[in-house]
């Protein structure tokens, strides 16, 4: 199975602020069939990217992804006081689908 | 509006089962695949399978192949999922998501809360 790894854990940073996330694959990633989501206390994950660096539906464009192969970034240009969240990677294009452990954003 | 819907928190002592239902509405429910994901307390996202919500075909993560069933019924827009010889470390939130071709899971449930405890 793909083991995704999220660097670093926790990242505080202030509103305004650039955030960089990782996430490195243990293989390459088929397809860059890679997605990121947003998860908050109490509530369920939601889709930000997807195909490694395309914004779903709704998503504003201070959220970017890029990346393929085994390494991804996703970068929130600006941070709103909404961002502050738990960042997940997935990775679909294997099975088993797999997740990453998590980036909290936390504010500073 | 696409949403969807589970059924609410169970509490289970170790070797029962579980069933959890996810009931589609807003959209056409047979011509999408619904997948099921769990998270256990301070844990990673957790894939547990799929349905084919059209055809009725599944693949169950191999973690829990001997355990997990993942069934249907059209006439409610309803997907279930059941896990059976449950223990405490299944004690999670689990999740429907549904899965679209171009974007993945773009929809999710709001989660069921499992608890297993003797």
């Amino acid at each position: 199975e793909i083991v995704l790894t999220q660097s670093p854990g926790t990242l505080s940073l202030s509103p305004g602020e650039r955030a960089t996330l990782s996430c490195r694959a243990s293989q390459s990633v088929s397809s860059s069939y890679l997605a990121w989501y947003q998860q908050k206390p109490g509530q369920a994950p939601r889709l930000l990217i997807y195909a490694a660096s395309s914004r779903a539906t709704g998503i504003p464009d201070r959220f970017s992804g890029s990346g393929s192969g085994t390494d991804f970034t996703l970068t929130i240009s600006r941070l709103e006081p909404e961002d502050f969240a738990v960042y997940y990677c997935q990775q679909y294009g294997d099975s088993p689908l797999t997740f990453g452990g998590g980036t909290k954003v936390e504010m500073k | 509006q696409v949403q969807l819907v589970q059924s609410g928190a169970e509490v289970k002592k170790p070797g029962a089962s579980v069933k959890v239902s996810c009931k589609a509405s807003g959209y056409s429910f047979t011509t999408y695949i619904m997948h099921w994901v769990r998270q256990a307390p301070g844990q990673r996202l957790e894939w547990v399978g799929w349905i084919n919500a059209g055809s009725g075909n599944t693949k169950y993560s191999q973690k829990f192949q001997d355990r997990v069933t993942i069934t249907r019924d059209t006439s409610a827009s309803t997907a279930y999922m059941e896990l059976s010889s449950l223990r405490s470390e299944d004690t999670a939130v689990y999740y429907c998501a549904r899965y679209h071709s171009n974007s993945n899971f773009d929809y999710w449930g709001q989660g069921t809360l499992v608890t297993v405890s003797s």
